[in-house]
């Protein structure tokens, strides 16, 4: 399964919304996890199951989505939340597979 | 609280063999399935390996499949990868990480072993 995430690279201004965009190229049910990754750091889960937030993800944080079409959504940014995001399928495995990410920068 | 540190990356020949070790702890080690994950300089993230908690599963990607062996000491709180046959395109930060069941969603990474092939 591919996953294509859109935009390669969002800039947005503190305090904006961010939509960042996920597809799969078959139905993987709401088998899809998102995770930030800051410069010099390990991925960290943020959702899982398209949409149930992590142990400690602040609520600015929310994922929806099902089938192929997935959205995470950062209500409000903060400084802390420029980073890179990958979404990745747990449906149909193996291997799983991951989308190429998407630059969440400080317009 | 749940730790992972990945050791023994380094720079390995091309053709020749590296051991990389992970060390769990802060959790139950051994009621949790086990993978690697890799991640090329500036590249996006590659899943490699998954073993199950009592390590009698196991799956590869297609890149590795015939050249890693992913294994697992309990008693030891250690996972560990076995790079054989190295490639230049193997070149890759490795992160060991952790699911709930064998191929749910990884909820822990540890911070990464950098290994580069290069002769």
């Amino acid at each position: 399964i591919v996953m294509t995430q859109s935009p390669v690279t969002l800039s947005v201004s503190l305090g904006e919304r961010a939509t960042l965009s996920c597809r799969a190229s078959q139905s993987i049910s709401s088998k899809l996890a998102w995770y930030q990754q800051k410069p010099g750091q390990a991925p960290r889960l943020l959702i899982f199951g398209a949409s149930t937030r992590a142990t400690g993800i602040p609520d600015r944080f929310s994922g929806s989505g099902s089938g192929t079409e997935f959205t995470l959504t950062i209500s409000s940014l903060q400084s802390e939340d420029f980073a890179v995001y990958y979404c990745q399928q747990y449906n149909n495995w193996p291997p799983y597979t991951f989308g190429q990410g998407t630059k969440l920068e400080i317009k | 609280q749940v730790q992972l540190v990945a050791s023994g990356g380094g720079v390995g020949q091309p053709g020749r063999s590296l051991r990389l070790s992970c060390a769990a702890s802060g959790f139950t080690f051994r009621n949790y399935p086990m993978h690697w994950v890799r991640q090329a300089p500036g590249k996006g993230l590659e899943w490699v390996a998954v073993l199950s908690n009592d390590g009698d599963n196991k799956n590869y990607a297609d890149s590795v499949k015939g050249r890693f062996t992913i294994s697992r000491d309990n008693s030891k709180n250690t996972l560990y990868l076995q790079l054989n046959s190295l490639r230049a395109e193997d070149t890759a930060i490795y992160y060991c990480a952790r699911s709930v069941t064998i191929f749910g969603v990884i909820d822990y990474w540890g911070q990464g072993t950098l290994v580069t092939v290069s002769s």
